[in-house]
């Protein structure tokens, strides 16, 4: 597959547990970006990395919501204790600089659909 | 504050005929926009951008418009098919900062009618 992956496709959970949504980019892209989509909205940035630096996390809620990615593919998206209002798709893009310009368009993965009881 | 505003949330055109799709921004750092296609269970894919130092930008059917004193682009679809019906969300970047991030639209659904 070329595309960006995500997963789990769809997470239930009780509020106040933890989760981990992982993204696994496009070979070779460099940068990778997590947003969230409410329902009727567009997607929200929450942060994105270069290589493994987390380049601007300026859109994370609170400090509940954390993101790595350690080797400079795969990244996760934790968000602990979580809460009601953390319901959304969680989607995943990846890039192949960090620029925006023509050729370097992000690409979007498929998303996660967190639900909190 | 919503800095991309789609003010339309959905649009009904005829097969064959053209759809515009309309965008609205605040921000005068922004120079780069995009509009990306969204299907039902799928991630949004890019259909067209266009750079601050244009004011057009042309593939195939679609055609992207700019027009900075107004801060207002527009995406034409001409003419439009019924494969085209999908959510529609216009994006923003201001490129010069040096960031990827991207600012999104609400999105409009556009449904072309056989």
């Amino acid at each position: 597959g070329a595309g960006v992956s995500q997963s789990p496709r769809y997470k239930v959970t009780k509020r106040g547990q933890d989760v981990a949504l992982r993204c696994d980019p496009i070979s070779g892209h460099v940068s990778l970006y997590w947003y969230r989509q409410a329902l009727g909205q567009g997607p929200e940035f929450l942060t994105y990395f270069n290589y493994e630096a987390q380049q601007d996390k300026s859109g994370l809620p609170n400090d509940r919501f954390s993101a790595e990615r350690p080797e400079g593919s795969i990244s996760t998206l934790t968000i602990q204790r979580t809460e009601q209002r953390d319901s959304a798709m969680y989607r995943c893009a990846s890039s192949l600089a960090q620029y925006q310009g023509a050729g370097n368009e992000q690409f979007f993965g498929p998303g996660t659909r967190l639900t909190v009881l | 504050d919503q800095q991309v505003k789609q003010n339309s949330p959905s649009l009904s055109v005829q097969e064959g005929r053209i759809s515009i799709l309309n965008c609205d921004y605040t921000n005068s750092m922004f120079d780069y926009f995009l509009w990306y296609k969204k299907y039902p269970a799928e991630g949004p894919t890019f259909l067209i951008s266009i750079s601050s130092i244009k004011d057009k930008n042309e593939d195939g059917r679609f055609t992207v418009f700019l027009n900075k004193s107004a801060k207002h682009l527009s995406l034409h679809i001409v003419p439009s098919q019924p494969g085209d019906s999908a959510v529609y969300f216009c994006a923003a970047s201001a490129g010069s900062s040096n960031t990827g991030k991207l600012i999104f639209g609400q999105g409009t659904t556009l449904q072309v009618k056989p």
